[in-house]
């Protein structure tokens, strides 16, 4: 079935410093990729919707610069925190849905990315 | 607004069934989906339903209710592993997903 992959699983970084999160779809071409946050016993927070070759939409409340998504390839998006500061520590998820389905039907999940910010 | 509401926590016996809730007010419906989630883990696609009824896959079963916004999810002989949070979301007219709190599952044996 398809997979998607993120990494990395875990990271611990110094504030000021930027992180990087791969995500990538390994048997299918994902066209959109949704990155998510979700803060302890909190749900899913949707941060940004990446679709290849354009410019991702972000939620309202999201910072631009703060948190960059590149989709380069229809394999690979990426989600940057720059500049990260402590309450930037969160679980962050990827999800690309399957292509083909109608109505995006369902979307499965990289294995998410712990931030910590120290 | 748009809102899901599911219970924050349930307890349940290990060999039991156990009946999570969920209901809906969102902008729009194209089908409700129930997710599992162990601590700090990726939530795993457990079921969707779009039409109104049950859905049955093995120990779990899903049930929608379009007219009453309404869901649940029902899991049959209870294991230890089964102890985590079950989150339900909905994807509206435009096609996002609809997250509720999730509910956390305890199995006691």
């Amino acid at each position: 079935g398809a997979v998607v992959s993120q990494h990395p699983s875990r990271v611990i970084c110094k504030s000021g410093t930027s992180v990087k999160i791969e995500c990538r779809s390994l048997d299918f071409q994902a066209t959109t990729m949704f990155w998510y946050r979700q803060f302890p016993k909190q749900s899913l927070m949707l941060m940004a919707t990446s679709n290849e070759g354009s410019k991702a939409t972000y939620e309202q409340g999201v910072e631009k610069d703060k948190f960059l998504i590149n989709h380069a390839s229809l394999t690979l998006s990426t989600l940057t925190v720059t500049s990260a500061h402590p309450e930037d520590s969160s679980f962050y998820i990827c999800s690309a849905p399957i292509p083909g389905q109608d109505s995006n039907t369902e979307a499965f999940f990289g294995q998410g990315t712990r931030l910590t910010v120290v | 607004g748009q809102n899901i509401d599911q219970p924050t926590e349930m307890t349940a016996t290990e060999g039991a069934i156990v009946q999570i809730n969920c209901t809906y007010q969102t902008s729009g419906f194209n089908g409700l989906f129930w997710y599992q989630q162990h601590a700090g883990e990726a939530p795993t696609f457990l079921s969707y339903n779009v039409l109104d009824g049950l859905e049955e896959k093995g120990r779990f079963s899903s049930f929608l209710s379009r007219s009453k916004g309404y869901s649940y999810l029902l899991l049959k002989e209870l294991q230890m592993k089964d102890s985590a949070s079950y989150l339900c979301a909905v994807m509206d007219s435009n096609y996002q997903l609809i997250w509720g709190a999730g509910t956390k599952l305890i199995i006691k044996p």
